[in-house]
């Protein structure tokens, strides 16, 4: 069982190019979400989605964009890569929105923009 | 807004008891959960508990709540070498979708 599949797992891009980065979860998940992770700040949410079709803002979403046009997957897509978005990217998913069914996290996306 | 509070960095000889400690701020009804991750992993979720509870037992972690002082511990017993990891917390509300707040990670050395 893959669980929460990321894709690439490193990139390296120069300022001002694009790409995006898939999330594939094979839980029959319903609620997707990608966090970035940087040093000393923990994991903040950049965009979520709460089924097929749908996406909603986190925290910091400011340069991103999302999509969720097939249950399964979750894209992250970066437009004009800066500086600033060099991180470690994680997509996480969950069965639903109560406490005690937690989110499932991939194996991280380390994206560097030069 | 919610906010989390972990050490950064703890140090154990292996054999020993490992505890990390996690202070929230949030309401009275939340779910709070402790992460483990490895070089170069994801978060894995090693355990939860609701805040209607004061421990939480599971083979060698026991999740300890002071709800007075919002303050989360986790007590690995004979601790290994291959619990080194960053460990985080996180809460939640309870009640509809609520955003997931998580700490900024402890780093656990142990030390053989």
């Amino acid at each position: 069982n893959a669980g929460v599949t990321q894709t690439p797992k490193f990139r390296v891009l120069k300022t001002g190019q694009s790409m995006t980065l898939l999330c594939a979860q094979d839980m029959n998940h319903e609620y997707m979400y990608w966090y970035r992770q940087d040093p000393g700040m923990g994991l903040r949410l950049i965009h979520y989605s709460v089924g097929e079709g749908t996406t909603a803002k986190g925290e910091v979403p400011d340069g991103y964009n999302v999509s969720r046009l097939k249950k399964q997957n979750f894209l992250l897509g970066l437009e004009s890569a800066a500086p600033s978005q060099t991180s470690v990217y994680f997509c996480a998913s969950s069965y639903s929105l109560r406490g005690d069914q937690p989110q499932h996290f991939g194996d991280g996306t380390r994206l560097s923009i030069l | 807004g919610e906010d989390v509070e972990q050490s950064l960095f703890l140090s154990v000889r292996e054999g020993d008891s490992s505890v990390i400690n996690c202070t929230y701020t949030d309401s009275s009804s939340t779910y709070l959960y402790w992460y483990k991750q490895e070089p170069g992993a994801g978060l894995q979720l090693l355990t939860y508990i609701f805040s209607n509870m004061d421990m939480k037992q599971d083979q060698r972690l026991t999740v300890l709540l002071n709800k007075k002082d919002k303050h989360l511990s986790l007590r690995i017993a004979d601790t290994q070498t291959g619990d080194s990891a960053i460990y985080f917390c996180a809460e939640r509300p309870s009640g509809g979708y609520q955003k997931v707040t998580f700490g900024t990670g402890t780093k656990l050395q142990v030390i053989p």
